[in-house]
C-alpha cells in the first residue's frame, strides 16, 4: 500500500487566482493520477502524471488550466489556474501500485 | 472507452441487514480490474474490494463480497451484517490491466444504514 498526503487540505480562493496542490507519497511510484470530484458527483480523471514524461490530459482538461509537475517519484503538483466558481471541487491525487490505486485525502477548493 | 453504471443513487437499510449494490460496465477489454471504493463524509477514498477479471472466483473481504458476472458485465457488492459505519458513498470503478489509464468511476450509490 501507499500513504499519500496532500496540501492544502482545503482552501477558499478568489476567482482569477491560481492554487497549487501538492501530493506526497511515502514510496517511489511510477504512476500518479489527479482526479476532480465536483459537488455531489463522482470522480473524473484529470490527467496522468508519470515521472520523466509530460502529463497526459483527459478530454475536457487542458494543460494551460491544470498544469502538472512531476519532479520525482514521490511528489507531484497540480495547479488550478485562473479559477472560476465552476472549479470549486475536491481534487484528489492517487498512485498506482500492484494493480490497485490508492488515494490521498483530497483538497477541497472553494472559489468565490 | 469503458463506462461504469450504477443505477441506484441511494439505498437505505436497517443495521444488521444485508444489502446489495449494483454495478454494470462496458468494455472491449478482456483483462481488467474492478473495484468498489467507499467514500465516507471525510471524503477519503477507501478501497473495499478488488476483482481481477481473469479470476472466476468472486472476491471476498470479511463482510464484503462481490458477484462478478463477466459475460453479463455485472459487478455487484454485497454487504452482510451492515453496520452504522458502512454509511457512505460507494463507487464502482474499472481499470485496464496495467492501470496506465487510471480509474473510470460510476456515479456512486449513497448507502444509509439506519439504527
Amino acid at each position: 500500500s501507499a500513504v499519500i498526503s496532500q496540501k492544502p487540505s482545503r482552501d477558499i480562493c478568489q476567482r482569477g487566482t491560481s492554487l497549487t496542490i501538492q501530493c506526497q507519497v511515502d514510496s517511489q511510484v511510477t504512476m500518479m493520477f489527479w482526479y476532480r470530484q465536483q459537488p455531489g458527483q463522482s470522480l473524473t480523471l484529470i490527467a496522468t502524471a508519470n515521472q520523466g514524461s509530460e502529463a497526459t490530459y483527459e478530454s475536457g482538461f487542458v494543460i494551460d488550466k491544470f498544469p502538472i509537475s512531476r519532479p520525482n517519484l514521490t511528489f507531484s503538483t497540480l495547479t488550478v489556474s485562473n479559477m472560476s466558481p465552476e472549479d470549486s471541487s475536491i481534487y484528489l491525487c492517487s498512485v498506482g501500485l500492484a494493480s490497485e490505486q490508492y488515494f490521498g485525502p483530497g483538497t477541497r477548493l472553494t472559489v468565490t | 472507452a469503458q463506462t461504469v453504471t450504477q443505477s441506484q443513487p441511494e439505498m437505505s437499510v436497517q443495521e444488521a441487514e444485508t444489502v446489495t449494490l449494483s454495478c454494470t460496465y462496458d468494455t472491449s477489454e478482456s483483462n481488467y480490474y474492478l473495484f468498489w471504493y467507499k467514500q465516507p463524509p471525510s471524503r477519503q477514498m477507501i478501497l473495499v474490494i478488488r476483482q481481477e477479471a481473469y479470476k472466476q472466483q468472486n472476491a471476498t473481504e470479511n463482510r464484503f463480497s462481490v458477484n462478478f458476472q463477466k459475460a453479463a458485465k455485472s459487478f455487484s457488492l454485497k454487504i452482510s451484517d451492515s453496520q452504522l459505519g458502512d454509511t457512505a458513498m460507494y463507487f464502482c470503478a474499472f481499470m485496464n490491466r496495467g492501470g496506465a489509464d487510471g480509474l473510470t468511476f460510476g456515479k456512486g450509490t449513497h448507502l444509509i444504514i439506519q439504527p
